[in-house]
């Protein structure tokens, strides 16, 4: 399968643990996204890529968030200290940019790891 | 006020009915407009991209009116695989980048 993949799918934590997200897009993807969403909600950004850089944080993002693509490939999600009103999927999506670095349209969105934090 | 606003629903309609959604965006700026699609569970998939002069696909037209900022999706002779959620995404300027926001989706119910 050359789909976005997410590991784990499920995490069930305690609060105040550090939990850690992996994201493998799309080979030939240069952009890479996390969302996160909530019941009822629709995904909300969190931060993107392009290759290796991080281009975007959401200011919604705390500094218990961060996020890594060390060599342009994976991705890592890490949020420390987890509380209860972290629970939510967490979406990863990747997408080609085209030779103008324009963005072509469509994201591909791995099923996404849902964190329930207790 | 929301970036992307839509109606969540649910819509809930018979098989072969004509149903329409609407979304609105805060930002004159945007560029780029899209509808996805979202099974229970499942992750978001693109349904259409939004031209400015309207476009069509099979039972599926989406609109932009740049004017009054909103987009819409008709469906037309709706099937009950249709049922789903219909998320709008609109590409908004954030410092010097354009990030791909969506609204919360708007729920649609098809019942034989």
């Amino acid at each position: 399968d050359t789909g976005v993949s997410q590991d784990p799918r499920h995490k069930i934590t305690k609060r105040g643990q550090n939990v850690t997200f992996r994201c493998d897009p799309i080979s030939e993807h240069n952009r890479l996204y996390w969302y996160r969403q909530t019941l009822g909600q629709g995904p909300e950004f969190l931060t993107y890529f392009q290759n290796e850089a991080q281009l975007e944080k959401s200011r919604l993002l705390s500094d218990r968030f961060s996020a890594e693509r060390p060599k342009g490939s994976f991705s890592t999600l890490e949020i420390q200290r987890t509380e209860q009103g972290d629970s939510a999927m967490y979406l990863c999506a990747s997408s080609q940019a085209g030779p103008d670095l324009r963005f072509t349209g469509e994201l591909f969105f791995g099923e996404g790891s849902r964190l329930t934090v207790l | 006020r929301k970036e992307v606003e839509q109606d969540p629903g649910p819509f809930n309609v018979p098989e072969g009915a004509t149903v329409a959604f609407n979304c609105t965006y805060s930002n004159s700026a945007s560029q780029s407009f899209f509808w996805y699609r979202q099974d229970c569970r499942k992750e978001p998939k693109l349904l259409m991209s939004v031209y400015s002069s309207g476009n069509e696909d099979g039972r599926f037209t989406a609109q932009l009116n740049r004017a009054s900022q909103y987009i819409s999706l008709l469906i037309r002779d709706s099937k009950l695989s249709d049922s789903a959620t219909y998320l709008c995404v609109v590409r908004l300027a954030s410092g010097g980048s354009y990030i791909p926001t969506f609204g919360r989706g708007t729920s649609l119910i098809v019942h034989p």
